[in-house]
């Protein structure tokens, strides 16, 4: 069955330490891969994608991720967190057009909660 | 370039009602999706739209239903509204190519069901 499972419903972090939210996806075929985040009473923007290539992907700022296709992994880590960060963060998978059910839309994690204090 | 906009911002309704949201998606995109973001059960995929024509739907019931405009602009209908429809309703768009094309969303609709 295809599905995205973020580990961590919540993350409290102090600033300006490294961070590190996980995900993994369950496929037999090759995805693309998404993060969103979503601040308080707002809609999603995206942070980053991996469609295909270099495996390490990178945000204007300062987030990146990594594929690893053999763990089926696309954890988003920073090494510096700021308060502005504090947000919910979404891991996004699409399946290749006409694959199964899911053609075209995203299938979510239920999100990470990243808390950074001071 | 303007972004996804969506109408209204909150929207509150009774028990059995009607809800009508509404959307419009970046210029040059074809492609609108819906998704529901309900308390405790994140995000669910519920329609998509593309050159006017539903292109897959979500494991919801009948009475979510909606359209799209020859403008590429998009309406979620939600009849007989009950409690459990609470929710915050994002809508995104992309353009309609290959399938591997990102989706940006709007601000979303938060409609109260009382």
């Amino acid at each position: 069955a295809q599905s995205v499972t973020q580990l961590d419903s919540q993350v409290p972090v102090f600033e300006e330490a490294p961070v590190e939210l996980r995900c993994n996806y369950s496929s037999s075929v090759s995805v693309y891969l998404f993060w969103y985040v979503q601040y308080p009473n707002q809609g999603l923007q995206l942070l980053l994608k991996y469609l295909s290539g270099s495996t390490l992907v990178e945000s204007i700022n300062g987030f990146e991720a990594e594929f690893n296709k053999s763990q089926t992994s696309f954890h988003l880590r920073k090494p510096s967190v700021h308060i502005s960060d504090t947000a919910e963060y979404f891991c996004a998978v699409r399946w290749p057009m006409n694959y199964g059910g899911s053609q075209g839309n995203l299938i979510f994690g239920k999100g990470t909660k990243l808390s950074v204090k001071p | 370039e303007a972004g996804v906009t969506q109408s209204p911002t909150h929207l509150i309704k009774t028990r059995g009602q009607q809800a009508t949201l509404r959307c419009s998606p970046i210029s040059g995109h074809t492609s609108v999706y819906w998704y529901q973001q309900a308390l405790g059960l994140g995000l669910q995929f519920l329609l998509w739209y593309d050159e006017g024509e539903e292109r897959n739907r979500g494991n919801f019931p009948p009475r979510f239903s909606g359209r799209q405009f020859p403008n590429y602009s998009s309406e979620l209908n939600v009849n007989a509204l009950e409690l459990e429809d609470s929710a915050l309703y994002l809508c995104a768009s992309s353009p309609m190519t290959s399938g591997m094309e990102t989706q940006y969303f709007g601000p979303g609709t938060r409609l109260l069901v009382l």
